[in-house]
This record gives structure tokens, C-alpha cells and sequence, in this order.
């Protein structure tokens, strides 16, 4: 069955610093990647997707992603994060036929700090 | 329009009522989605719609009641819920139904806050 595991469940980082937020995923065929961004109390949005090719994923709001297969890892990154960046980050692997019936990790909370 | 509507944005109600959250999408999806997210927690699928009719249902209780009228439109109907279905539930939609491509994407609507007293 399909998985994602997101081992920081809390991480703070200086306004300014680089940030990487790890996944790691289990699936037995080529997965469909996601990571979305959630605020209090709102909706999820995307950030980027990896469906195939090119391994490194640019995305909105400055994010990138790399998928490694070897590592079964799908990390996203920021060079420079900005205060408004504290948020949930959920990744997240495609099921289903459309690959849309998302399954989640259990997401990391990003702090900024001044 | 990329936009995923729901209504209402917070709904609180008696263990006795009946209730309904409904989501609609005017992107021409014809996949729709309801999850659930409990506090500091992940979203969890309940259940997938594609071309109206149910296609997963991830062994959801029977008092949580799907409906998809028609393309743009998914109802939620909720009977005799407990203290603990209190959560933000969110309604997603997407494109391609059936198969994955490079424009496989799910969007979300801000979700129902639901308190069940």
C-alpha cells in the first residue's frame, strides 16, 4: 500500500535561512508526488507535483522539489524563506486511476523566526 | 475559475440533527472528492466520485451520506453524528478521471469546520 512519511513534525527556521522539509514515500510503481501548503484553518493549496521526467520540480512561492528514486524521497526546498511561509506542509502520494485520491503524510509545521 | 466553493464555512449542530455540506466546481472536473481532517492532523479521503457515480469509499460510516446531483455539485449529508466527527472537512476536485497526466491536479475548496455538540 501507499505511504508517505514526513519525519519533522515541527521545524523553525530564521527568516532568510534555506529551508528543506523532508518525504519519503512507499509505492510500488513510478508514484505520483505532491506537496501542498495548508494555513490555520484554511484549504490546501499546491505547491508542486512530480509526475515524470525531469527530477527536479520547480513550483509557486519560490518551492522546488527533487524526486530521488534511489532514496525514495521527494524533499522541497527554499533558498530564502520569507515570514509568510509559516504554514503545514503535507506531501503527498497519488492513488487511484487519476492518481488525485491523495494519501498524506502527517505534515510539518514550519515556524519562521526574525 | 479555479475555484473550489464550499458551504457553509462553519457548521455547528446536535447530535440529533441533519445537516449537509455541499461543495461545487464550475472547472469541468469530473472527479470530486471529500476528506476529513481532524486538529494537527492530516487530511483522510472519504470518498471519490467520478462521472457522478461513487467510486471509493474508504469504509466510512453510514451516518456520513455522499451525493453527486450532477458534474459540478457534491453534497455531504450528515445524520446522527457523534462528538468526534467534529472537523474541517474539505471537498476537492480534479480534471482527469480514469487516468494520469501531466495535468493531474487537485484542488481544494477551504473546507466546513464542523462541530458536533
Amino acid at each position: 500500500a501507499q505511504s508517505v512519511t514526513q519525519p519533522d513534525i515541527h521545524i523553525t527556521v530564521s527568516e532568510g535561512a534555506s529551508l528543506e522539509l523532508r518525504c519519503n514515500y512507499s509505492y510500488g510503481a513510478t508514484p505520483y508526488l505532491f506537496w501542498y501548503v495548508q494555513s490555520p484553518g484554511q484549504g490546501l493549496q499546491l505547491l508542486l507535483k512530480y509526475f515524470s521526467g525531469d527530477t527536479l520540480v520547480q513550483g509557486i512561492k519560490g518551492f522546488e522539489a527533487e524526486f530521488k528514486r534511489s532514496q525514495s524521497s521527494f524533499n522541497l526546498r527554499k533558498p530564502s524563506v520569507h515570514w509568510s511561509d509559516a504554514a503545514e506542509y503535507f506531501c503527498a502520494v497519488g492513488a487511484g486511476q487519476a492518481g488525485t485520491a491523495l494519501i498524506f503524510g502527517k505534515g510539518t509545521t514550519l515556524s519562521v523566526s526574525s | 475559475d479555479t475555484e473550489v466553493t464550499q458551504t457553509p464555512k462553519h457548521l455547528v449542530m446536535g447530535m440529533t440533527n441533519k445537516k449537509s455540506l455541499k461543495c461545487e466546481q464550475h472547472m469541468g472536473h469530473r472527479a470530486m472528492y471529500w476528506y476529513k481532517q481532524k486538529a494537527k492532523k492530516p487530511p483522510e479521503l472519504m470518498f471519490v466520485y467520478s462521472y457522478e457515480k461513487l467510486s471509493i469509499n474508504e469504509s466510512v460510516p453510514s451516518r456520513f451520506s455522499p451525493e453527486c446531483p450532477n458534474s459540478s455539485l457534491l453534497n455531504l449529508h450528515l445524520h446522527a453524528l457523534q462528538p468526534e466527527d467534529s472537523a474541517l472537512y474539505l471537498c476537492a476536485s480534479s480534471q482527469v478521471v480514469g487516468r494520469i497526466s501531466p495535468d493531474t491536479e487537485a484542488f481544494f475548496g477551504q473546507g466546513t469546520r464542523l462541530t458536533v455538540v
